[in-house]
């Protein structure tokens, strides 16, 4: 299984709103991601958890909050977004996080499983 | 800048020809992952390499790594529409210590056009 699933695929929500993006995988993977994408753009990392835990944080604006309940799940808490945060939501997982340092070169473990995305739009 | 250059950034070609994309950087990577990825979906993983001159095969793809391990082709034999797409080429992490992002580097990917 090498699945990560994202819910919702598509999203619909007002400035004032509070929604929240899941994530879960089941590969045992210690690492889990969120990426943002525009259209025509690769992605771009917004957060990182390694063993449950907050590692990176890309100067992400608060009205993102990222949130691992558990080693499997992993969720985006949206709110008073704007109209530009309009993007694909792309969650990922890796075996582990391998971080700034080198680790002796030559390893699987950055290797990332990404999910479907959610497809947000702000009105 | 951009830690991961890919090349070409479009390309659309007619079926049956061969092509290839280039990632280049200036930083050693410890591994290079090339994904592909459609409109609205997420990127799917096609193969990783991790050995300085190292070439896969998936079936009519030809991936290469670098001696240096500072980049990575992606050769497509006999081109197909179901070849389409956006090829991401990324990197997690560079070896330099202090340096570079996080998590995976993406570069700018290769929007590939096969034309029937």
């Amino acid at each position: 299984d090498t699945e990560v699933t994202q819910t919702p695929k598509h999203l619909v929500m007002g400035m004032t709103n509070k929604k929240s993006l899941k994530c879960e995988q089941h590969m045992g993977h210690r690492a889990m991601y969120w990426y943002k994408q525009k259209a025509k753009k690769p992605p771009e990392l917004m957060f990182v958890y390694s063993y449950e835990k907050l590692s990176i944080n890309e100067s992400v604006p608060s009205r993102f909050s990222p949130e691992c309940p558990n080693s499997s799940l992993l969720n985006l808490h949206l709110h008073a977004l704007q109209p530009e945060d309009s993007a694909l939501y792309l969650c990922a997982s890796s075996q582990l996080f391998v971080g700034r340092l080198d680790v002796g070169g030559g390893n699987r473990e950055a290797e990332a499983f990404f999910g479907q995305g959610t497809r947000l739009t702000v009105v | 800048t951009q830690l991961l250059e890919q090349s070409p950034q479009f390309l659309s070609i007619q079926e049956g020809e061969n092509l290839t994309v280039y990632c280049n950087s200036s930083s050693v990577f410890s591994s290079l992952q090339w994904y592909r990825q459609e409109p609205g979906e997420g990127p799917v993983l096609l193969v990783t390499v991790v050995t300085g001159g190292e070439v896969k095969k998936l079936k009519r793809l030809t991936f290469q790594f670098g001696d240096a391990r500072k980049d990575s082709s992606l050769h497509i034999t006999a081109a197909q529409p179901g070849d389409t797409g956006l090829y991401l080429c990324a990197g997690g992490p560079p070896t330099e210590s202090g340096g570079g992002a996080d998590g995976l580097t993406f570069g700018k990917g290769t929007h590939l056009i096969i034309q029937p």
